[in-house]
């Protein structure tokens, strides 16, 4: 069965550092991949997607993802975090069943 | 444009009593639904979908039940509620027969005490 993995539960950045979140998934087919934001006391929203095209996805604030197929990764990355993305980050993919499927979650927290 | 709704936003039930989370989406038709929950420390869990009205799919073996008595409204239930129901409760839509982003709820939490 298709499963994802997020490698850090935990984060802790300072302002201005680098980010990059991993996400790995298991299912070797065609997939679509979601990265997706839950700042606190909010719902979940859309940080970017890939669906085929260009691996390197851009997404909203600053984001992008990269889809490495021989690795079956999706990393996020922000080249420059600010404190106002403290949040926690799901990475999700849908497979051919149309299923989504979760990782775990990330909390990451930017001191600021 | 489309929206979704889902209430109550905060619950506090005791255990054995029932439950009831409703949820109804806006400005589509015929949309695929889903219920997901997140407990604390835990990622997102399938618990239910459905692909049209009467029919809904289950993804783990629980004490909680999902009906969908019209197009575009999804309903999470328990008739006895255990501590381990407490967590936090997503009801989510998407376009049928299109592999495309699901759209989610603003969620309910759910305290069972």
């Amino acid at each position: 069965a298709q499963s994802v993995s997020q490698h850090n539960h935990h984060v802790i950045l300072s302002e201005a550092a680098s980010l990059e979140l991993g996400c790995n998934y298991s299912y070797g087919g065609t997939v679509n991949l979601f990265w997706y934001v839950q700042y606190p006391g909010q719902h979940l929203q859309l940080l970017l997607k890939y669906f085929s095209g260009d691996p390197l996805v851009k997404g909203i604030k600053g984001f992008e993802a990269e889809f490495i197929k021989s690795k079956f990764s999706f990393n996020l990355r922000k080249p420059s975090v600010q404190w106002s993305d403290t949040a926690e980050y799901f990475c999700a993919v849908k497979d051919s069943n149309y299923q989504l499927i979760w990782g775990a979650g990330t909390k990451l927290i930017i001191k600021p | 444009s489309q929206t979704i709704h889902q209430w109550p936003a905060t619950l506090v039930q005791p255990v054995g009593s029932p439950l009831s989370l409703e949820c109804t989406v806006e400005g589509t038709s015929n949309p695929n639904l889903y219920w997901y929950r997140q407990a604390a420390g835990r990622g997102l869990q399938l618990l239910f979908y459905s692909v049209g009205i009467g029919q809904i799919s289950s993804e783990v073996p629980q004490n909680l039940s999902a009906s969908r008595p019209q197009d575009r409204q999804f309903i999470l239930s328990s008739k006895k509620l255990l501590l381990s129901d407490s967590g936090f409760y997503l009801c989510a839509w998407s376009v049928k027969g299109r592999i495309n982003t699901i759209y989610f709820g603003e969620g309910s939490w759910l305290t069972v005490v």
